[in-house]
């Protein structure tokens, strides 16, 4: 099955820009995704990048895919406190029916921002 | 606001007590719900797709009689921890495909923290 694996630490002072990376194994995941969790919460989907994209921006958050190597990061600029979360990376799994996706999460990487 | 709502958000019961946690979709159905279990420190671990209508996929490894799914409607799917253990306590979250969307997208449920004494 699909593996998903990234780093479980980050910490960067706030205004640096932040660089999340991630692997993947399953080359045929279709979406990879970027989801947030703050302490005691659910997850929040911040983003996603279909597979046959290279690259996606929205505002602060840059999505680079390298599908050669399976290869997912994302990067947050100017890089705030309140940014400081789990950062989930994900890939599609198998299909669930009814147009649903199971999805295989890696564990979480802990963005902590030094004022 | 929310679209996918859990509840409770905490609880706390006896060993060999049952807990009933709630995921319901807000202003959308959902025929497909997942159930996952988080540990401090580590990912969501996948325990059941809840299927409205019909029973309930377990991962491996996770016991039917145990963690029970009902699917009762298109907005509601509910988790029954029965005769709770300590080993129990975790983090349980839900989550809701997006409706319409072929993208994957999951809404996530707030959470909810089971505390087995």
């Amino acid at each position: 099955g699909e593996d998903v694996e990234q780093s479980l630490f980050l910490s960067v002072r706030e205004g640096d820009s932040s660089v999340i990376n991630c692997t993947y194994t399953d080359s045929s995941s279709t979406y990879l995704y970027w989801y947030k969790q703050e302490p005691g919460a659910g997850l929040q989907l911040l983003t996603y990048i279909f597979s046959n994209m290279d690259m996606k921006q929205d505002q602060r958050l840059t999505v680079l895919l390298n599908k050669k190597d399976k290869h997912l990061s994302l990067r947050i600029a100017d890089t705030q406190t309140g940014d400081s979360a789990i950062y989930f990376c994900a890939a599609q799994a198998r299909y669930s029916g009814a147009g649903s996706y199971q999805l295989t999460f890696g564990k979480g990487t802990k963005l902590s921002v030094i004022p | 606001g929310a679209v996918v709502s859990q509840h409770p958000s905490w609880v706390i019961c006896k060993s060999g007590t049952s807990v009933k946690i709630e995921c319901r979709s807000l202003d959308f159905q959902a025929t497909t719900m997942f159930w996952y279990r988080q540990f401090p420190k580590q990912s969501l671990m996948l325990m059941a797709t809840s299927n409205e209508g019909s029973k309930a996929t377990y991962e491996q490894g996770v016991e039917k009689d145990k963690f029970l799914i009902n699917h009762a409607s298109l907005t509601l799917s509910t988790l029954t921890v029965t005769s709770a253990h300590p080993e129990d306590s975790s983090f349980y979250i839900c989550s809701a495909p997006r409706q319409g969307a072929n993208t994957g997208e999951l809404f996530f449920g707030e959470g909810s923290r089971l505390t087995v004494l």
